[in-house]
C-alpha cells in the first residue's frame, strides 16, 4: 500500500513549468515526502524531500500543503530529458512506491 | 563516487537453478533494501535490512532470500528461480533516517526460463 495517489500521466511543453500534484491524506507527523524520478531504462533517482515547509534545490521545487496531506513537485521549465515517472512517496522508516506519473514533455 | 553496484546487468538463467544478484554500496548506509519492478505493478519491495545481521521482509519477499554479514553488502538469492521471478531487480541503500533520500542501482534483468 503506497498511501499517496498521483495522476498516471500528464503532459507539458518544453521549457514550461510543470506541477505534479500527489495526495497523501493519511500522512503521520513524522512521515517526510519524498519524489523520485525514473527515466527510461534506470533505476529510481532521488529528487527533493521535505516535511513542512517548503523546499527547492536545483532540481526542482516541493510546494507541501499546509495540512500537509497533499504536495506539489515544480519542475520550473520542463526539458525533454525531465520526461519519466515520478514517485512521490511517504517515508516513514521504510518507502513503498505506487504507480506514479508518467510526464511526457513535448518539443 | 558514491554509488550502489549491482551485478549482473542481465542475465538469463533455467528454472531451479540457484542464483544470486549481488549488490554492495560504498556509502557505510546502514539500510538496504531488494525491489522488483514488473510492467503495470511498479517497484515492490522484496527485502530490506536496517543493519548488518538484520532483515525483514517486504510485500513480495516468497522465493527469495537474503543476508547481510558485512554493512556494504546485500545479495539477493534465489534457491530455485521459476518464470514467475522474470523482473527487473533494483538496489538501494540509504541512511537510517527518513531525512536521507535512497541512492539505487542501476538494475538486473532477469528473465527465468
Amino acid at each position: 500500500d503506497a498511501k499517496t495517489t498521483q495522476p498516471n500521466s500528464m503532459e507539458s511543453n518544453e521549457e514550461e513549468p510543470v506541477h505534479l500534484p500527489c495526495n497523501h491524506s493519511t500522512i503521520s507527523g513524522t512521515d517526510y515526502i519524498h519524489w523520485y524520478r525514473q527515466l527510461p531504462s534506470q533505476g529510481p533517482e532521488y529528487v527533493i524531500h521535505g516535511l513542512t515547509s517548503n523546499v527547492n534545490n536545483r532540481m526542482a521545487s516541493l510546494a507541501i500543503a499546509e495540512d500537509r496531506k497533499s504536495s506539489t513537485l515544480i519542475l520550473h521549465r520542463a526539458t525533454l530529458r525531465d520526461a519519466a515517472v515520478y514517485y512521490c512517496i511517504r517515508h516513514n522508516n521504510d518507502m513503498r512506491f505506487g504507480a506514479g506519473t508518467r510526464l511526457t514533455v513535448k518539443p | 563516487e558514491a554509488q550502489v553496484t549491482q551485478n549482473p546487468r542481465y542475465l538469463i538463467t533455467v528454472t531451479g537453478k540457484k542464483l544470486t544478484v549481488t549488490c554492495s554500496q560504498n556509502m557505510n548506509h546502514e539500510y538496504m533494501s531488494w525491489y522488483r519492478q514488473d510492467p503495470g505493478l511498479g517497484l515492490r519491495q522484496i527485502y530490506y535490512s536496517m543493519n548488518v545481521e538484520v532483515t525483514d521482509k517486504g510485500d513480495v519477499p516468497e522465493g527469495y532470500k537474503v543476508s547481510r554479514k558485512e554493512k556494504r553488502n546485500f545479495p539477493l538469492i534465489l534457491e530455485s528461480p521459476s518464470p514467475n521471478q522474470t523482473s527487473l531487480y533494483f538496489c538501494a541503500s540509504s541512511p537510517p533516517d527518513r531525512w536521507h533520500g535512497y541512492t539505487f542501482g542501476s538494475g538486473t534483468r532477469l528473465t527465468v526460463v
